[in-house]
């Protein structure tokens, strides 16, 4: 079993729609999360980190469940521009470095 | 991407043969990590360079990987008589309070 994993989907929506992706981690060490969003052939964009309170940003709400070990991306009004894959990623380390154990990703089809 | 390059962008070998990417991070970022992606194998941590402490070489596949880190800033990641699963892309990322990615060097071996 992969330390970090993801449905690799792909989650084909119309735009306006509301999605959802989860991302469940093993080690119960794990300290501080992200989402990134890559495009295809391109490199990964951190897309926004997640805090234990969740957090929020214009369309995207990032919540963290430290009791079932996952974490959730919420893209709320989908616009074609949002199609790519969304990676997720933890970091066992506290404080602001180590290395990040990614998810295989999620694609996001966007269609008009 | 976000004040990193990485050269070449694109790098096509022989199955056998040597090949060195290059890192170069704008200045004043002390840790440094490299990554590959592959299909199949998603995003996989290589090495981990953290100031003037020993580098986490943890995730390296082989002995026939090696990276350093010059100065404090360029790093070179070696891949010595490469094989055809050495195929994937090389990510050099720097960390701000997160870690932001290179554009990659796209490496394919024949």
């Amino acid at each position: 079993r992969k330390e970090v994993e993801q449905d690799p989907g792909p989650f084909n929506v119309p735009e306006g729609a509301t999605v959802a992706f989860n991302c469940t981690y093993s080690n119960s060490a794990s300290q501080s999360f992200f989402w990134y969003r890559q495009d295809c052939r391109k490199e990964p964009k951190l897309l926004m980190s997640v805090y234990s309170s969740g957090n929020e940003d214009g369309r995207f709400t990032a919540q963290l469940n430290r009791a079932s070990q996952y974490i959730s991306l919420l893209i709320r009004d989908s616009k074609l521009s949002d199609s790519a894959t969304y990676l997720c990623a933890v970091r066992r380390l506290s404080g602001n470095t180590g290395k990040l154990i990614f998810g295989q990703g999620t694609t996001l089809q966007v269609k008009p | 991407g976000a004040g990193v390059s990485q050269s070449p962008s694109n790098k096509v070998t022989e199955k056998g043969k040597d090949v060195e990417l290059r890192c170069d991070p704008i200045s004043g970022h002390t840790a440094l990590y490299w990554y590959r992606q592959s299909l199949g194998q998603g995003l996989e941590f290589l090495i981990y360079f953290q100031g003037n402490s020993a580098p986490d070489k943890s995730g390296l596949p082989s002995d026939r990987f090696s990276a350093e880190r010059t100065g404090g800033s360029v790093s070179t990641l070696t891949i010595q008589r490469t094989q055809q699963e050495d195929s994937a892309v090389y990510l050099c990322a720097i960390e701000r309070n997160e870690q932001f990615f290179g554009p990659g060097t796209r490496l394919t071996v024949l």
